[in-house]
């Protein structure tokens, strides 16, 4: 079966520092997989998907960036958090651009 | 525009009730896929739907591709079904990335 981890659960930020976000799935080769945000009390956004390793496309600029250093993983990150990038992010994947499922998520505050 | 209308955005039941949810869209879509998000954030997969009807227990789902829409019917209501549950539409002339209802809340009462 696959599982979908994310790390961290939650992350209290200040404004201006770096942000890493991680994503592994287990138990799929080569998933497509995306990054979402949802802010408090809304829907969710498409922020970027991957179909293979070391190729990401942005769907919205939010001034975040992600990469996909092996097949298995997904990382969101920013050199710089601006208050706006508070909310919840969920990771997901699909086996082939159909049903996502998505992950935990992390909930992150900046301060 | 939105191309995603959920409604209601609120809803109400009683236990062993029960209700739809619908989801119009502005644009012609080739998929939608349903959410119960629950207290936790997690979003759990509901179903997913290239055209006509799928069920699941308690829950039905159908969505109609060409009158632009999509609904999802809950039977016999349940305190565990609380929660907000979303639609999300790809549109068959994008990059796939499906873009989400508002979301409906809905609320399971004794």
């Amino acid at each position: 079966a696959q599982t979908i981890h994310q790390w961290p659960v939650a992350e209290i930020k200040a404004v201006g520092s770096p942000l890493s976000l991680g994503c592994t799935i287990k138990g799929k080769s080569s998933p497509n997989l995306y990054w979402y945000w949802q802010a408090t009390g809304g829907t969710l956004q498409q922020l970027f998907y991957s179909i293979t390793v070391g190729q990401v496309e942005s769907v919205v600029q939010l001034n975040l960036s992600a990469s996909r250093p092996k097949d298995d993983q997904f990382i969101l990150s920013t050199e710089k958090l601006l208050l706006s990038h508070s909310g919840f992010y969920l990771c997901a994947w699909s086996p082939g651009g159909d049903t996502q499922y998505f992950g935990p998520g992390t909930r992150l505050l900046v301060l | 525009g939105d191309q995603v209308e959920q409604s209601p955005s609120a809803l109400s039941l009683h236990e062993g009730t029960g209700s739809a949810l619908r989801c119009n869209f502005t644009t012609t879509m080739r998929a939608v896929q349903w959410f119960q998000q629950n207290s936790r954030g997690s979003l759990i997969n509901l179903f997913y739907l290239a055209s006509g009807t799928k069920e699941n227990g308690r829950l039905k789902s159908t969505f109609n591709s060409k009158e632009s829409y999509s609904t999802l019917h809950i039977r016999d209501a349940q305190l565990e079904d609380s929660g907000t549950y979303f639609c999300a539409a790809e549109a068959k002339d994008n990059n796939n990335a499906p873009r989400f209802g508002a979301g409906t809340k809905l609320s399971v009462k004794p």
